[in-house]
């Protein structure tokens, strides 16, 4: 299994402002994928980061609100934009294994906008 | 479309005794389904698998899961539970109307064992 870290593991924010967050896997991997959860909720996926191509987004979700880089195939960032109480949430990077079909998470950011 | 349901928001079970957590799905294609755990405020955890074989699989912990293909059940088992399985557990199934390798979570059962 994959071997994933995220950078900051929590964060307090103003509303209006933005926030980066790094995720790291130890392997080099295809796809990677952010979600959003709610504590204690499932998981809704943002979107899905190829290396070298424009992230895939699900629908509610825009690049203008969440740009995503993939610059090689072993790290990611996610940016939360122009932050509101509403982005409030968890935030998890996850990695599709290789050869096998299940995905394996980081630790997750827990982003709390004031 | 794919989707799995887990229709018990919560089951509780006493230390000792076997726990079932429940989940259905529903595919399109070939149903790759997936248990995963997450404990408290912690990253998920993937527990086991199913993509094709033997309807009984095993997983990390003393997990196992049932396919049943007619039933369209997935349902999460584990002989005697232990204090420490209290987390919150998800069901997922592969999603194959995506080109990209997505996987779609169930809403969650939180699973609470009483000492």
């Amino acid at each position: 299994s994959a071997v994933i870290s995220q950078k900051p593991s929590r964060d307090i924010c103003q509303r209006g402002t933005s926030l980066t967050i790094q995720c790291q896997v130890d392997s080099q991997v295809t796809m990677m994928f952010w979600y959003r959860q709610q504590p204690g909720q499932s998981l809704t996926l943002i979107a899905t980061a190829n290396q070298g191509s424009e992230a895939t987004y699900e629908s509610g979700f825009v690049i203008d609100k969440f740009p995503i880089s993939r610059p090689n195939l072993t790290f990611s960032t996610l940016t939360v934009s122009n932050m509101s109480p509403e982005d409030s949430s968890i935030y998890l990077c996850s990695v599709e294994g290789s050869g096998v079909y299940e995905q394996y998470f980081g630790p997750g950011t827990r982003l709390t906008v004031t | 479309a794919q989707s799995v349901a887990q229709p018990e928001d919560q089951v509780n079970v006493a230390e000792g005794n076997p726990l079932t957590v429940k989940c259905t799905y529903s595919v399109s294609g070939n149903p790759y389904l997936f248990w995963y755990v997450q404990y408290p405020n912690r990253g998920l955890q993937f527990l086991l698998k199913y993509i094709t074989g033997d309807n009984l699989v095993k997983g990390s912990y003393g997990f196992e899961a049932e396919f049943n293909k007619s039933q369209t059940s997935f349902h999460l088992k584990k002989p005697s539970a232990l204090v420490s399985d209290s987390a919150l557990y998800f069901c997922a199934v592969r999603d194959w109307d995506s080109s990209a390798s997505k996987i779609i979570f169930g809403s969650g059962t939180r699973l609470s064992i009483r000492p």
